[in-house]
């Protein structure tokens, strides 16, 4: 059982590149969240998704994109990286219950 | 909104020593989740510990326990018999409890640094 799963681990990216991260979970979870980690300000909600289909925003959504086509995947799409989203990114899931399930992480860097 | 605050960046204690770190955190709401989560240096989120506001009783999981108090709205992390493998960054989190499809976000800490020394 993997759980949840982010890839890439590492991204390297030039201010004004696009990029798009994913987060897979085969626990068939409703739920499923994207947040940030920054030095000092413990993890932040970026966007979250309640169901296949939906999307909403969470603390700090402005730069980010998210789409939910599929109940398993929940992507996270920048669009024009600035070094402000320099970053270790998160995924999690949950069903209907209160605990979330994390994933290993993705540190990415925008120069 | 709810805030949650971490007051000790970092913490330092000897292997077996007993370690206490500290969360508070300010909420209007009456029924919610608190939680404490550890974060090695592989970056995994790892749950520690949860507690239902509902329950008076505080949660214990082997070596780790929590001091619970509602009023105050304090919740703090007790690690006995510390090992070199706790070393880690801990946050405490809060979740709402929303009936039906709320989102059920969580609101973490800014996090606190412990470090267990042989």
């Amino acid at each position: 059982n993997a759980g949840v799963t982010q890839t890439p681990k590492f991204r390297v990216l030039k201010t004004g590149q696009s990029m798009t991260l994913l987060c897979a979970q085969d626990m068939n979870h409703e739920y499923m969240y994207w947040y940030r980690q920054d030095p000092g300000m413990g993890l932040r909600l970026i966007h979250y998704s309640v169901g296949e289909g939906t999307t909403a925003k969470g603390e700090v959504p402005d730069g980010y994109n998210v789409s939910r086509l599929k109940k398993q995947n929940f992507l996270l799409g920048l669009e024009s990286a600035a070094p402000s989203q320099t970053s270790v990114y998160f995924c999690a899931s949950k069903r209907r219950g209160y605990i979330q399930y994390f994933g290993a992480g993705t540190r990415l860097s925008v120069l | 909104a709810q805030t949650v605050t971490q007051s000790q960046p970092e913490m330092s204690v000897q292997e077996a020593e007993t370690v206490t770190l500290s969360c508070t955190y300010d909420t209007s709401e009456s029924n919610y989740y608190l939680f404490w989560y550890k974060q090695p240096p592989s970056r995994q989120m790892i749950l520690v510990i949860r507690q239902e506001a509902y329950k008076q009783q505080n949660a214990t999981e082997n070596r780790f326990s929590v001091n619970f108090q509602k009023a105050a709205k304090s919740f703090s992390l007790k690690i006995s018999d510390s090992q070199l493998g706790d070393t880690a960054m801990y946050f405490c989190a809060f979740m709402k409890h929303q009936v039906g499809q709320g989102a059920q976000k969580l609101v973490f800490g800014q996090g606190t640094r412990l470090t267990i020394n042989p």
